[in-house]
């Protein structure tokens, strides 16, 4: 079983602030990380899919990282909004494994 | 294009019975996933199937079981259920392009009693 931690656990902030959560796994077999969100009472949505040490990735207002030399991948909201309440989940796809590990997420509430 | 679809989303079982949750999912994707959740802990990998085929099978007993049909709808069963697994179930789909990007449904939410 691999370890897939994400941190805070969860986080409350308030509308307008910029914040980041961390993902961090195992450097070895890394092949992807990815990130969802996942919004109460629907179903988890993909962010990104990163690949590469050293990828940024950006939608909108959120934007990913990824280290994977020292296995850790951050994600940041840049002006959060109320809309962005939601948990987010990192997950690592390993060489030779088609099944994600996920981590257990961060909840975030974004306080109007 | 619809997303994926999962029934039941909810459902009420005692221990020792059976249970068979569905999963549709985006047409022209032929890879499923099945992960289940329990509160404090992240999604836990079932099993994938793949042009009918169990692809992988993550770390769980013998009772959960499923497969896929022609038309890449999947199944899950659970045997002799067990309080523990009451859990959300969530079906994903993957579809042809390289990222690996999974489509979720909403789940099956699953109570044992």
């Amino acid at each position: 079983i691999l370890n897939v931690e994400q941190s805070p656990q969860s986080l409350h902030v308030q509308e307008g602030d910029s914040t980041n959560f961390t993902c961090s796994f195992p450097s070895s077999n890394f092949y992807a990380l990815h990130w969802y969100r996942w919004e109460t009472a629907k179903s988890p949505e993909a962010l990104f899919v990163m690949t590469l040490n050293g990828d940024e990735k950006k939608k909108g207002r959120i934007s990913a990282t990824l280290n994977t030399k020292e296995g850790y991948s951050y994600l940041y909201i840049k002006g959060s909004q109320p809309e962005d309440s939601a948990t987010y989940l990192c997950a690592l796809r390993q060489t030779g494994a088609n099944n994600l590990f996920f981590g257990t997420g961060t909840r975030l509430t974004v306080i109007p | 294009k619809a997303g994926v679809t999962q029934t039941p989303r909810y459902l009420i079982k005692t221990r020792g019975q059976q249970v068979t949750l569905s999963c549709s999912p985006i047409s022209g994707h032929r890879s499923v996933s099945w992960y289940q959740q329990t509160p404090g802990q992240g999604l836990q990998f079932l099993f994938e199937y793949f042009s009918e085929t169990q692809r992988n099978k993550g770390n769980f007993p013998g009772r959960f079981s499923g497969r896929q049909f022609s038309n890449s709808r999947s199944e899950m069963n659970v045997s002799t259920l067990e309080l523990g697994d009451s859990a959300l179930y969530l079906c994903a789909s993957r579809g042809p392009a390289n990222t690996g990007e999974l489509f979720f449904g909403e789940g099956s939410r699953l109570t044992v009693l």
